[in-house]
Formats: C-alpha cells, sequence, structure tokens
C-alpha cells in the first residue's frame, strides 16, 4: 500500500488478556520496526525485522512479548496476560531495507489496558 | 490531517560547526512536535519537545529547536557538531489524539 498501515488504531483490553496488534508495511520494505511510546516516556525499540534473518528481539521487554513477520510481509506483535504497564502507543514502522531508504511509520496503536 | 516534512535525507557537516536539520510541518491546530534520534543498531530516543509553551527549546547534548508558527517549521540546531551526533533524526507531530505522525529521517554525518 501506500503508507504502512497499523490495526486497531485503539485498543482497550482487561489486564489479563492476550492482545494482537498488526502491522501492514509498504511493499517492498524488507526492514520493519516495532517501537512503543508510554505516557511521558521516549520512543522504546522493542524488535526488528531484516529480511529472512532472524529478528533483533534485544527490545522486547518481556517474555509476554513477540512478534512475527508472515512472508516477509504482514507483522503480528502479541502481548501475553496483558498489564496497566504495558498501556502505550505502540508504531510500526517500514525501510527499504536496514540500510537505505527513510522510515516510514505507521499512526500507531493506542492500547489500554485496564 | 497531519503531516511532516524533513527536507534533507542527508546532511554532512565538520566537527565543531553549527548544525541545521530541517522539519516543516502542516497541521489543522496547535500540535505538539518532536525530535527524536537514533543511533545505530539503538532504538529512538528523544531529544526535545515543543508543547505550547515557549518556542525555543532546549533539548539534550546541546541541540535545540525553535517553533516558527508563521513559517510551520520546527528546525532543530546545535552550535558545534560533535562526532558521537553523527545519527538519522526524525521530526514527530502528533494530533490531538496523541497519534504520531514521522518525518522520513535526516542522516546527520559528522567529519573529523
Amino acid at each position: 500500500g501506500a503508507g504502512v498501515s497499523q490495526s486497531p488504531s485503539n485498543k482497550v483490553t482487561e489486564k489479563g488478556k492476550d492482545v494482537e496488534l498488526r502491522c501492514d508495511p509498504i511493499s517492498g520494505h524488507t526492514a520493519l520496526y516495532w517501537y512503543r511510546q508510554s505516557l511521558g516516556q521516549g520512543l522504546e525499540f522493542l524488535i526488528y525485522f531484516q529480511g529472512n534473518s532472524a529478528p533483533d528481539k534485544s527490545g522486547l521487554p518481556s517474555d509476554r512479548f513477540s512478534a512475527e513477520r508472515t512472508g516477509g510481509s504482514v507483522s503480528t506483535l502479541t502481548i501475553q496476560r496483558t498489564q496497566q504497564e504495558d498501556s502505550a502507543v505502540y508504531l510500526c514502522a517500514s525501510r527499504v531495507d536496514r540500510f537505505r531508504g527513510g522510515y516510514t511509520f505507521g499512526s500507531g496503536t493506542r492500547l489500554t489496558v485496564v | 490531517a497531519q503531516s511532516v516534512t524533513q527536507l534533507d535525507s542527508h546532511v554532512s557537516v565538520s566537527e565543531g560547526t553549527p548544525v541545521l536539520l530541517r522539519c516543516n510541518y502542516s497541521s489543522s491546530y496547535s500540535p505538539s512536535l518532536f525530535w527524536y534520534v537514533q543511533h545505530p543498531n539503538k532504538g529512538l530516543q528523544l531529544l526535545l519537545k515543543y508543547t505550547s509553551a515557549a518556542t525555543l527549546v532546549k533539548g539534550i547534548n546541546g541541540f535545540e529547536a525553535e517553533f516558527k508558527k508563521s513559517e510551520t517549521s520546527f528546525h532543530l540546531t546545535k552550535p558545534s557538531a560533535h562526532m558521537s551526533d553523527a545519527a538519522e533524526y526524525f521530526c514527530v507531530v502528533s494530533d490531538q489524539n496523541n497519534k504520531f505522525y514521522f518525518g522520513s529521517g535526516t542522516k546527520l554525518n559528522v567529519k573529523p
């Protein structure tokens, strides 16, 4: 598509439930990044995918967080047993590859855990 | 609708000389504006933010930015570049729903 699409744009969930956040990158972009921004905080790197290489998961805050990218395109970020501190805006970005092109960011998913 | 334009994809300066990274935005209301920096293999770090207080905003590492409503600009400056400033910089605007719109980034190269 023309831009990076994230869904849902807003999600309210109960503490302890699992959630899935989706990112549709720009077609042909091999690099895909997930970030989150908690209230009053800067952006926090979570994970990035580059082509068929093993993803860099170094930013995932706990083992409740996981992400996958099917067919080198759509990515899903899953948070299991959500906690209130997971409330944040989750942002996805894609790029031609790790070294080339500008980043294009989606407009984010606002997750609220109640 | 909100949008952000970073006018230069690459900027190269010599160490000790001034840095200017340009950003223009469009917004249908008074926006919040941010500059973030990303060093290689690191996550994005907030440099500074404007949220309708003083138009000249000072950030970390000697950076500052001036909000100019008449020019719809929020350019990032630093009087004297350091080698450690070499990174990618993003201008960001957020809307009234706290959604973020990012510029495409400016790579800053600092030559010795």
